[in-house]
């Protein structure tokens, strides 16, 4: 069965330092997604991306984070200057179609931010 | 007001058991409704889509009012293997975001 996959699954960086969590999404989708989850809370949507650009970003998604497909298979997420509160897991997601079509989730990345 | 919200729970219920888990949502223009199921420190995991008609997959069966703004989840002849967190979602405006509930968490016992 096709699977969204996440590397690496658990990532510790100091205050500070940048970020990039990587994923490969299902290979015939065409929308990507990057949500994360404080420890104990809801999951949370980021941001959203279709044919090489961001279609949808939360407040969440500031100036600190960027997205980038730089080749056919890979969706990463970057996290210029990390603070304590981005630990969370991040959850990349594919769907095939926009808003029908059900999102299918990586395993996702633990990051710690000391 | 909160976009999805969820009775936290837990649940606790037997094995065998029928349990039934009830969410609302805030947006009215939303398009798009699903139940999640999450286990702990895991991703997210598709349980099921929520069509107006209702819909029935196995032990699973979901509702939708869309007047009320209105979801759920029953679960018949429980396992074990159910325990698990089970997040209501929702397609915000665009149909880009998901909105999750919080969750509800089910636990079923011997």
């Amino acid at each position: 069965e096709p699977e969204v996959t996440q590397t690496p699954s658990h990532q510790v960086t100091q205050m500070g330092q940048e970020v990039i969590l990587r994923c490969v999404p299902i290979s015939n989708h065409l929308y990507f997604y990057w949500y994360r989850q404080i420890l104990g809370q809801k999951v949370e949507f980021l941001v959203s991306f279709y044919n090489n650009e961001i279609s949808e970003k939360s407040e969440i998604f500031d100036d600190q984070f960027s997205v980038e497909r730089p080749d056919g298979s890979n969706f990463t997420l970057k996290i210029r200057s990390t603070k304590l509160e981005d630990s969370a897991m991040y959850f990349c997601a594919s769907s095939g179609l926009l808003g029908d079509t059900e999102a299918f989730f990586g395993q996702g990345t633990r990051l710690t931010v000391v | 007001r909160k976009e999805v919200e969820q009775d936290p729970g837990p649940f606790n219920v037997p094995e065998g058991a029928t349990v039934a888990f009830n969410c609302t949502y805030s947006n009215s223009a939303s398009q798009s409704f699903f139940w999640y199921r999450q286990d702990c420190r895991k991703e997210p995991k598709l349980l099921m889509s929520v069509y107006s008609s209702g819909n029935e997959d196995g032990r699973f069966t979901a509702q939708l009012n869309r007047a009320s703004q209105y979801i759920s989840l029953l679960i018949r002849d429980s396992k074990l293997s159910d325990s698990a967190t089970y997040l209501c979602v929702v397609n915000g405006n665009s149909g880009y975001a998901l909105n999750f509930g919080k969750g509800t968490s089910l636990l079923v016992t011997p």
